[in-house]
């Protein structure tokens, strides 16, 4: 069964403070893994990867994906309270489907 | 964890015909449920809020009559693209709302009109 799993679920940080956030996932067809940021309405799109080790960057966010042990993370560094949403990763199944983690709900404390 | 599936997973149709796409909360009753369509750069596109029992409502520039969403039940939305035409032609996605703020998406619809 196609998963996607993130952790931690929830997450409380002061500004300034530097979080990792994780997606490990197991799909039959690998196509390529999204990260979105969830505030109010439609989820914003942040990245997207499809091959292992190249960093991407956009600002104080980053992320990379290892397709060998099947996971990616999403740093964010010197957080604001702006960051405060839910990080949504998804990975898409070869066009068939995409399948969608929990999210982690990120808060950031000023 | 929480499942929402949709049906079908994949349709063509032809253009001018009207499509149905279920979305379904299979472990919890949902309230609120929410269809989104996605553009190129893989954006996701807010079209409407579904409300059980109560009529959705449609973000601007989404025609609510090309659009039909019915949340029948508080397992339960549909959207019918009514007369699709190519331009119609995307990935359908629903998600359910659990609990405040808290919302699970489904696997997507791909939708091709020929």
């Amino acid at each position: 069964e196609d998963k996607v799993v993130q952790s931690p679920l929830s997450l409380v940080v002061h500004e300034g403070d530097t979080v990792t956030l994780n997606c490990s996932y197991e799909v039959t067809n690998f196509r390529s893994l999204l990260w979105y940021k969830q505030e109010k309405k439609a989820p914003t799109f942040l990245f997207m990867l499809t091959s292992s080790g190249i960093e991407k960057k956009s600002g104080r966010l980053s992320s990379i994906l290892d397709k060998k042990e099947l996971f990616s993370i999403l740093n964010i560094t010197a957080t604001q309270t702006g960051d405060s949403a839910v990080y949504l990763c998804a990975v898409d199944n070869y066009g068939q489907n995409f399948v969608f983690g929990p999210g982690t709900r990120l808060s950031v404390l000023p | 964890g929480a499942v929402v599936s949709q049906h079908p997973s994949w349709v063509i149709c032809k253009s001018g015909t009207s499509v149905k796409i279920e979305c379904r909360s299979l472990d919890f009753q949902a309230t609120t449920m929410f269809w989104y369509r996605q553009f190129p750069k893989q954006s996701l596109m807010l079209m409407a809020t579904s409300n059980e029992g109560s009529k959705a409502t449609y973000e601007q520039g989404v025609e609510k009559d090309k659009f039909l969403i019915n949340h029948a039940s508080l397992t339960l939305s549909t959207l019918t693209v009514t007369s699709a035409h190519p331009e119609d032609s995307s990935f359908y996605i629903c998600s359910a709302e659990r609990d405040r703020d808290t919302q699970y998406f489904g696997p997507g619809t791909r939708l091709t009109v020929l």
